[in-house]
């Protein structure tokens, strides 16, 4: 069957350090994989899009990362601020005509 | 904050009510979606609309029933649910369907009792 996994649904680090959230699935063959934030009680912001051909993606302290071979996708936060607390959503067209979402992790920053 | 709003953000309803979620964009984007998120889960999707048509129907209960006015507008009509309905709801759009962008609204938060 398809699958969208999210490597950990809770991630806790020290304010700093760079946090990687990691995204894999199985039985796809996206042209892009996003990834989206979201607060508690909110819905999910757009932060990044990659695509097939793209190895890295950058944007502010942000960098996205896409393995086609590996069928993963890394995530990485640089300099972590608590204000980066929240759930990180990966997502990515399953060859249906709408994003289909992955587990998310929850990522906690530490002061 | 997002462009796209929903309304109401809090709802509360018996099992016999009839009440419907409404939702609105002003960006031209062609594609409209229904989610469906539980506590701790991702968003699901439950309807999709191109070109005020509906496209995607996931299998959804005909308890819920959606409706396209119009390129801005999507309501999601609710009749008969069950407390398991309970949810946020989350509409979202984006300039056409296939791997584009979704821009969500805050989400509707449903309680049914």
């Amino acid at each position: 069957s398809q699958k969208i996994e999210q490597n950990s649904e809770a991630l806790n680090i020290q304010e700093g350090k760079t946090a990687t959230l990691t995204c894999n699935y199985t039985n796809y063959s996206p042209a892009y994989l996003q990834w989206y934030r979201q607060d508690p009680g909110r819905g999910p912001v757009f932060l990044l899009l990659i695509r097939e051909n793209e190895k890295e993606k950058r944007k502010e302290r942000l960098k996205v990362t896409f393995d086609t071979t590996l069928k993963q996708s890394l995530f990485h936060i640089t300099a972590s601020q608590p204000a980066d607390s929240a759930t990180y959503l990966c997502a990515l067209d399953t060859g249906r005509r709408a994003l289909t979402f992955g587990s998310g992790t929850r990522l906690q920053v530490q002061p | 904050d997002t462009e796209v709003t929903q309304t109401p953000k809090h709802l509360v309803m018996g099992m016999t009510n009839k009440k419907s979620l409404k939702c609105e964009q002003h960006m031209g984007h062609r594609a409209m979606y229904w989610y469906k998120q539980k506590a701790k889960k991702p968003p699901e999707l439950m309807f999709v609309y191109s070109y005020e048509k509906l496209s995607i129907n996931e299998s959804v209960p005909s308890r819920f029933s959606p409706e396209c006015p119009n390129s801005s507008l999507l309501n999601l009509h609710l009749h008969a649910l069950q407390p398991e309905d309970s949810a946020l709801y989350l509409c979202a759009s984006s300039q056409g369907t296939l791997r584009d962008t979704i821009y969500f609204g805050e989400g509707s938060w449903l309680t049914v009792v």
